[in-house]
This record gives C-alpha cells, sequence and structure tokens, in this order.
C-alpha cells in the first residue's frame, strides 16, 4: 500500500501558484518525498524530492514540515501544459516506487 | 538525464500469446525497474532487474508470468506470457539517474483481445 495521501483532484487558475498537498506521516528517517507528474499517455516525469529541507528547482517548490508527515509541492505560476496526475511518494530509494493514486491537477484558463 | 527508449510503443495481441517488451537505456545502469500500469490506475512495481542475477517480484507477481531479462547494463526486456484481456495495461521501464531521479520510458501499451 501507497504511504501517501492525496487529495484525488485539484483545480487551479492559469497563472495562479498550484499548492499540492501529501501526507505521509509514517514516513520513516531515512526516506526521501519524491513528486513525479504523469501527463496523459506519457510515463511519469521527475519533479523534485527531497529529505528534510525544503529544494526548490526550475519546476517547482517542496515545503516539507519540520515533524516531516506531510509537504507540498508548489508551482509557482501554473500553465495549462501542468495538467497531469501528480504523485508523492515516500522511498529510501529513487528505483523502488510505490505510487498512490496521485492528484489530479487540472490548470484552467 | 537518462533516455529510455521502449519497443514496441503499442500492441494488439491475442489471447494465448507472448509479447516481449524491450527497454533500452542510453547509460550504463546498476538497476532497471518494471512497472504495470492498468486502466485509469497508477503504477505498480512488477519487478527489479539487476545486471547478472535473476529479477526480483513484487508480490502478486511470478517469473512465468513476467520472464525478464538483464544481458547488460543498458538493455533489458519483459515477457507478458499466456496473455489474456487482464494484461491489458501500460508497460513502463524505469532506471534511476543521477542525483537520485528515477527516469521512465513512455510504455508499451498492450491490448489483449
Amino acid at each position: 500500500d501507497a504511504k501517501t495521501t492525496q487529495p484525488p483532484s485539484m483545480d487551479c487558475a492559469e497563472g495562479r501558484a498550484a499548492n499540492l498537498p501529501c501526507n505521509h506521516s509514517t514516513i520513516s528517517g531515512n526516506e526521501y518525498v519524491y513528486w513525479y507528474r504523469q501527463i496523459h499517455s506519457q510515463g511519469p516525469q521527475y519533479i523534485i524530492h527531497g529529505l528534510k529541507n525544503n529544494e526548490t528547482n526550475e519546476m517547482a517548490s517542496l515545503i516539507i514540515t519540520e515533524d516531516r508527515k506531510s509537504s507540498t509541492l508548489i508551482l509557482p505560476h501554473a500553465t495549462l501544459r501542468d495538467t497531469a496526475v501528480y504523485y508523492c511518494i515516500v522511498s529510501r530509494a529513487a528505483g523502488d516506487m510505490r505510487f498512490g493514486a496521485g492528484t489530479r491537477l487540472t490548470v484552467k484558463p | 538525464s537518462a533516455v529510455i527508449s521502449q519497443k514496441p510503443s503499442r500492441d494488439i495481441c491475442q489471447r494465448g500469446t507472448s509479447l516481449t517488451i524491450q527497454c533500452q537505456v542510453d547509460s550504463q545502469v546498476t538497476m532497471m525497474f518494471w512497472y504495470r500500469q492498468q486502466p485509469g490506475q497508477s503504477l505498480t512495481l512488477i519487478a527489479t532487474a539487476n545486471q547478472g542475477s535473476e529479477a526480483t517480484y513484487e508480490s502478486g507477481f511470478v517469473i512465468d508470468k513476467f520472464p525478464i531479462s538483464r544481458p547488460n547494463l543498458t538493455f533489458s526486456t519483459l515477457t507478458v506470457s499466456n496473455m489474456s484481456p487482464e494484461d491489458s495495461s501500460i508497460y513502463l521501464c524505469s532506471v534511476v539517474g543521477d542525483r537520485g531521479k528515477a527516469f521512465f520510458g513512455q510504455g508499451t501499451r498492450l491490448t489483449v483481445v
């Protein structure tokens, strides 16, 4: 079973920030938080990952709470092309991915 | 980043037959992973394939049904054997690249009729 809980769907207005929450209350000390997304009919795409510090890259920011039991993926300026299913995964290693149901993000004009 | 090529991209197969899916990576990798994505569902890990050893299968998946080969550090195959309509899914391979990122192929869309 997946070790994360995400809302099944979210909407966001184009140009606004999309904030996708994830609960992972049973995360272990050596487990990372990974975010991937899957645009329709494509393979999953890496977005970002982190252990306990907040992370930022060219795609997104990852905010992890101090107790590490939850995190938020932030897409700062969502575009229509960001419409996808977003998966939050906790894992010790990048290869051993256990995907949950994810959040279907719809960016609307 | 790693570039992964999967072949075929899609296929329609008769029940009872087998299909071998190929996964080619543009760099040498230690581990390759095979996933299944059933219609409307999330991805499920089938097995981990290391070069030079037997693949490790997840619960619910067996070698007789999904034999895997890993002849070298850039290539792997997954065979879906004795197919039934329930095997209709997207099958994806994945590798871990630098800095802990996993990369996925575009998948093989299999329809069993």
